[in-house]
């Protein structure tokens, strides 16, 4: 069965620190997303990237960063963590046509910034 | 891409059809109309997709109206499982980025 793993399904962690969300998917796509999902505002998307070391921005980019060194691993990355990014984030993977299965999705990393 | 409505919530008796409507008035030519559900707690699965002809796979049917500006996902028979939020999407499947909408929150009942 493919595959979109997130490193934590819970994590916490203090304002100030550097946290790194870790998602990693099997199926050799090309594409990796991530979003955040918050109550009443829906699925948010952060960063995407279509290939290794290419990075684009999405809706709402300010206070993260991303990573992709390699096909499978793409990062999400916050820098300085505050209490506002307190959310479930959501990774996922897709081909670059995207014509049989979209987009596939990981179980998520429900952070909380203390 | 095209924007989608769809209605905040909807009810459906276990073992019913539920159907799950979606405008998309504004489609274009080259955009698919996309399904996808979100259970609690868990991150969103695709379900269906298609462009012009009704699709069924072993999960749901996809009816588009011959004009394509609306579609309707069918779940035959309808499980408390299926109790979750079902988003539909238009766009064109290629590297885009994805918009989620509110979706629909069904409610499968016994």
């Amino acid at each position: 069965d493919v595959k979109v793993t997130q490193s934590s399904r819970y994590l916490v962690k203090r304002t100030g620190e550097k946290v790194f969300l870790e998602c990693v998917q099997d199926m050799d796509h090309e594409n990796m997303f991530w979003y955040r999902q918050d109550p009443g505002l829906g699925l948010r998307l952060i960063y995407f990237s279509y290939d290794v070391k290419m990075k684009e921005k999405g809706d709402i980019p300010e206070g993260y960063s991303v990573s992709r060194e390699k096909k499978e691993r793409f990062s999400l990355i916050l820098e300085s963590a505050s209490t506002n990014q307190t959310s479930m984030y959501l990774c996922a993977s897709s081909r670059i046509l995207q014509t049989n299965y979209g987009y596939t999705f990981g179980s998520g990393t429900r952070l909380t910034v203390v | 891409d095209a924007k989608t409505t769809q209605p905040t919530s909807m009810d459906c008796a276990e073992g019913r059809a539920a159907n799950l409507p979606c405008n998309h008035s504004t489609i274009s030519g080259n955009e698919y109309v996309y399904w996808y559900r979100q259970i609690h707690s868990q991150g969103p699965q695709y379900i269906i997709h298609g462009l012009k002809n009704n699709e069924t796979n072993e999960m749901a049917s996809l009816i588009i109206t011959e004009d394509r500006k609306s579609s309707t996902l069918i779940l035959p028979h309808a499980t408390l499982r299926d109790t979750a939020v079902y988003y539909c999407i238009v766009y064109t499947g290629t590297a885009s980025k994805l918009t989620f909408g509110t979706g629909t929150r069904l409610q499968v009942t016994l």
